[in-house]
C-alpha cells in the first residue's frame, strides 16, 4: 500500500495566484480529511468528507478555499486568490470505517510570496 | 482554553534515558486516544492507539489513559536519537473529528 499520496510536495507561488493541491487516499478509506499546519496554529482541520460527500467545512478559512472530491480516489484543495498567509503545510489524511487514527500523506509545503 | 493541552517543550534527553510526555483534555465524551509521531517535513505517523483508561504497550513505548483525570502519557524507554521527533497526542469522542494537542519536540542526544 503506497499510503496518502500528496501531490506537489512543494509549491512557491506569487500571491493572487491560483493554487491546487491534490491528494489520493488510501485505496478502500471512506473519509478524507484536509488539515493545515503553522507553528502558531498547529493542525488544523479544513474540511472532512465522507463517502465523496463534503460533512463539514466549517474550518474552511475563506471562500477563497474550495476543495472537491469528484471519486473515490481523488481530492483537491484549490486556493484562489493565494495570500501569503496561506503559507503553511497541507496535509491529506485518510481513514476507513472501524478505524479511528487516521493516515497522513507527506503533506505540501506552500509558500506565497 | 484548548480542548486538548500539550506542551511544546521542547524536551532534550541523552540517549538511553526515559521520555515522558502527557497531554490533558476538557472533553469528557473523547473515548479513543492516540499517539502520533512527526519527523520534520514529514507527515503525522499514528504511533499508539488506545481506548478507554489504562496502559498499553508496544515495545519500548508505552501508553497511559487516566480518564477520571482526563490526562494521557506516553513514555519512551531506552530513548535512541531515530525517536527524535515532534509527538502529538489526538483524541476524539465518538464522531470523525480529531483533536490534537500542539506536539512535543523530543531530541534525543546521542
Amino acid at each position: 500500500d503506497a499510503g496518502v499520496i500528496q501531490s506537489p510536495r512543494h509549491e512557491v507561488t506569487e500571491m493572487g495566484q491560483e493554487v491546487t493541491l491534490r491528494c489520493k487516499p488510501i485505496s478502500g478509506h471512506n473519509s478524507l480529511f484536509w488539515y493545515r499546519q503553522t507553528m502558531m496554529r498547529g493542525l488544523e482541520l479544513l474540511i472532512y468528507f465522507n463517502n465523496n460527500v463534503p460533512i463539514d467545512d466549517s474550518g474552511m478559512p475563506e471562500d477563497r478555499f474550495s476543495a472537491k472530491m469528484p471519486n473515490a480516489s481523488f481530492s483537491t484543495l484549490k486556493i484562489q486568490p493565494s495570500e501569503p498567509r496561506d503559507s503553511a503545510v497541507y496535509f491529506c489524511a485518510s481513514s476507513g470505517t472501524g478505524i479511528h487514527g487516521y493516515t497522513f500523506g507527506s503533506g505540501t509545503r506552500l509558500t506565497v510570496v | 482554553q484548548k480542548e486538548v493541552e500539550q506542551d511544546p517543550g521542547p524536551l532534550s534527553v541523552p540517549e538511553g534515558a526515559i521520555v515522558s510526555l502527557n497531554c490533558t483534555y476538557s472533553n469528557s465524551a473523547f473515548q479513543y486516544f492516540m499517539w502520533y509521531r512527526q519527523y520534520s517535513r514529514k507527515g503525522p505517523e499514528l504511533l499508539m492507539y488506545t481506548y478507554s483508561s489504562g496502559n498499553k504497550e508496544d515495545g519500548r513505548f508505552t501508553a497511559q489513559v487516566d480518564k477520571s483525570s482526563k490526562y494521557i502519557s506516553l513514555f519512551i524507554r531506552d530513548s535512541q536519537p531515530s525517536d527524535s521527533a515532534t509527538y502529538l497526542c489526538a483524541m476524539k469522542s465518538n464522531d470523525y473529528k480529531l483533536s490534537f494537542g500542539a506536539g512535543t519536540t523530543v531530541t534525543v542526544r546521542a
